[in-house]
């Protein structure tokens, strides 16, 4: 079974653009989960999306959004970069998204805001 | 609220030598816990679960006790190599959280020949 595919792994962007992610669950998961990873924060929770529904919200501002599609690929979207959304983004997949479910992880997408 | 604590690394250790990885949590209720590993340049590999109090996770080696207690799910390996070289994360899954994870803040291991 294929894993997590993320797209692109590698972005570059200026302040003041926009960029969209994307994530492929795994064959069969619903839930898909989005982390931001930084050298300063650790890794932070972004959201969550379940049958094309966001269940759960980090604490980022209203900049990063996401959605998921009907075959279950997610993407995240973050408006007006800022030099401090340089980062490692994550997104994980698993079956319905209960606790005690095992996250798979994709390789994440390492974006630079210049 | 819900947070991880994990010791501070670098933790650089020859090879053979025993490990241990110090994690405390807080949290309401039994939560999930988990040990991630991170290599160079890839995402975050599952190494151990354990969903309830007194669970033991198990795998590759290493092992941690959900100790509910003392809020505690340290990681250890009884000799490691130097390809268990990377960053550990301690994670808790809240319940009622919905795949979300909450990390702390890693842990580095360097194992030397």
């Amino acid at each position: 079974k294929a894993g997590v595919t993320q797209t692109p792994r590698y972005l570059i962007k200026t302040r003041g653009q926009q960029v969209t992610l994307s994530c492929s669950p795994i064959s069969g998961h619903r839930s898909v989960s989005w982390y931001q990873q930084t050298p300063g924060q650790g890794l932070q929770f972004l959201f969550e999306y379940f049958s094309e529904t966001q269940r759960n919200k980090g604490n980022f501002p209203g900049r990063f959004s996401g959605r998921q599609f009907s075959n279950s690929r997610s993407e995240m979207n973050v408006s007006t970069l800022e030099l401090g959304d340089s980062a490692l983004y994550l997104c994980a997949s698993s079956g319905t998204g209960g606790p005690q479910e095992i996250q798979y992880f994709g390789p994440g997408t390492r974006l630079l805001v210049l | 609220g819900n947070s991880v604590t994990q010791m501070e690394g670098p933790v650089t250790l020859s090879e053979e030598a025993f490990l241990t990885i110090n994690c405390t949590y807080t949290a309401t209720g039994y939560p999930s816990l988990f040990w991630y590993v991170q290599y160079p340049g890839e995402g975050l590999q599952l190494l151990l679960k354990a969903t309830k109090a007194d669970d033991k996770g198990s795998n590759k080696g290493f092992e941690a006790t959900y100790r509910k207690e003392t809020t505690s799910f340290h990681l250890e390996k009884g000799s490691v190599q130097v390809s268990d070289s990377a960053v550990y994360f301690c994670a808790l899954s809240p319940l009622g959280g919905y795949n979300k994870l909450i990390f702390g803040a890693g842990t580095r291991l360097a194992v030397h020949p």
